[in-house]
């Protein structure tokens, strides 16, 4: 079973209409949650880290939000500059904290 | 402002050859990994690198693989004998102690012919 699940797998969006992303974790143990934005052919690039329910952050058009369960990446009034694939990752304590584990990422298109 | 650095950029070799990837992590980073990303697939975990040893490794990096810091500036990922299927993009990543995001290179796009 899959510890991080993202929804939906592809979005688009017209230019300047509102959307959430959706993150769904493994509960247990989790030590942080992460959002990067990946560009094709490119690294993942660091967004922000939540580590407790209720914790946001924002960062121009994106808000990142996180639940007992769940994240939401908020995008406010898109525009097609922000088309990539979002991608949500999770770390665990015990065996496996120094690592990541990855959604399998949502691929936003914002269309002029 | 401070950024991983990967090289080559993109490399194409044959099956059964060795191959070596190489990272500049960011300076003052302690914490060193290695991810890779088959096309159309997830980002995953192959390595972690602390205190010049292996803390943690996935199923994915077996006896083929392995890890080194040569210097006080680089890290490298090493093939052994690379196989068709070993073909992705290899992430190098940093984080600093105490902070649990990593920072990514722009990757190595492995090809295996």
């Amino acid at each position: 079973e899959d510890q991080v699940t993202q929804s939906p797998e592809a979005l688009r969006l017209q230019e300047g209409e509102s959307s959430s992303l959706n993150c769904s974790y493994t509960v247990s143990g989790l030590r942080g949650l992460f959002w990067y934005r990946q560009d094709p052919g490119k690294g993942p690039e660091f967004l922000f880290t939540l580590y407790s329910a209720g914790e946001e952050k924002e960062k121009e058009r994106l808000k990142a939000t996180l639940t007992k369960k769940e994240s939401f990446l908020h995008i406010t009034a898109p525009k097609p500059e922000d088309s990539a694939t979002y991608l949500c990752a999770a770390r665990y304590s015990g065996a496996g904290s120094y690592q990541l584990t990855f959604g399998k990422g949502t691929k936003l298109s914002v269309i002029p | 402002e401070p950024e991983v650095t990967q090289t080559p950029s993109h490399q194409v070799t044959q099956m059964g050859q060795e191959v070596i990837l190489r990272c500049v992590p960011i300076s003052n980073h302690l914490y060193f990994y290695w991810y890779r990303q088959i096309l159309g697939q997830k980002v995953e975990f192959l390595v972690s690198f602390y205190n010049n040893e292996i803390s943690e490794k996935s199923e994915i990096f077996d006896d083929q693989f392995s890890v080194e810091r040569p210097d006080g500036s680089n890290f490298t990922l090493k093939i052994r004998s690379t196989k068709l299927e070993d073909s992705a993009m290899y992430f190098c990543a940093s984080r600093k102690p105490r902070q649990g995001e990593a920072f990514f290179g722009q990757g190595t796009r492995l090809t295996v012919v």
